[in-house]
């Protein structure tokens, strides 16, 4: 048990839905992550936030839209989604920056978009 | 040129067997290292940073050479629970999040 918890852990919608993912960390830590893995593809960071605050987008598609409400919940909502957008999309987060701190990631979504 | 490139696998040695995984960076900027572990249908998780001096942790010895931007990770006396993928991992700027992956290196350790 890693003290990243996320919801749903399946998850199957039509293009036409809107839908969202929901990470909640238990750690205390200030940083949140969202992350994809495509089938025989690295992981791709999407979204970072610190104290709340978005520091990275990574030329993510705006049907993907992040939320963090504090520090210990991070959303993904999803509307009109593409097939191609099938993937596990995984939370991480970790404590106080330092260059060699550990990220700890949920046990992830599978998404699949039909 | 990709950011972080691995020797896809599958690595199938025997148990007992020494088995070594390379991965190279392309960013020279590049500062800090680690090697993740993902077991099927699982999430990463860290199995070791990666320091300059190297570094070993019983059964595993990590290296980095900066001036071929080189990384290694070297598994001994391998045994059945270490089959998984193991991901090198790269933090691009020094600053918290930015943590860029490899596909990773699946091994597969038979009885």
């Amino acid at each position: 048990e890693t003290g990243v918890t996320q919801t749903p852990r399946h998850l199957v919608m039509g293009m036409t839905n809107k839908k969202s993912l929901k990470c909640e960390q238990h750690l205390g830590h200030n940083a949140m992550y969202w992350y994809k893995q495509s089938a025989k593809k690295p992981l791709e960071l999407m979204f970072v936030y610190n104290f709340k605050e978005q520091t990275e987008n990574n030329s993510v598609p705006s049907r993907f839209s992040p939320e963090c409400p504090n520090s210990s919940h991070l959303f993904l909502h999803l509307h009109t989604l593409q097939p191609e957008d099938s993937a596990l999309y995984l939370c991480a987060s970790s404590p106080p920056y330092k260059d060699y701190n550990e990220q700890f990631f949920g046990p992830g979504t599978r998404l699949t978009v039909l | 040129r990709k950011e972080v490139e691995q020797d896809p696998g599958p690595f199938n040695v025997p148990e007992g067997a020494t088995v070594a995984f390379n991965c190279t960076y392309s960013n020279s900027a590049s500062q800090s290292f680690f090697w993740y572990r993902q077991d099927c249908r699982k999430e990463p998780k860290l199995l070791m940073s990666v320091y300059s001096s190297g570094n070993e942790d019983g059964r595993f010895t990590a290296q980095l050479n900066r001036a071929s931007q080189y990384i290694s990770l070297l598994i001994r006396d391998s045994k059945l629970s270490d089959s998984a993928t193991y991901l090198c991992v790269v933090n691009t700027r020094g600053s918290q999040g930015n943590l860029i992956f490899g596909k990773g290196t699946k091994l597969s350790v038979k009885p």
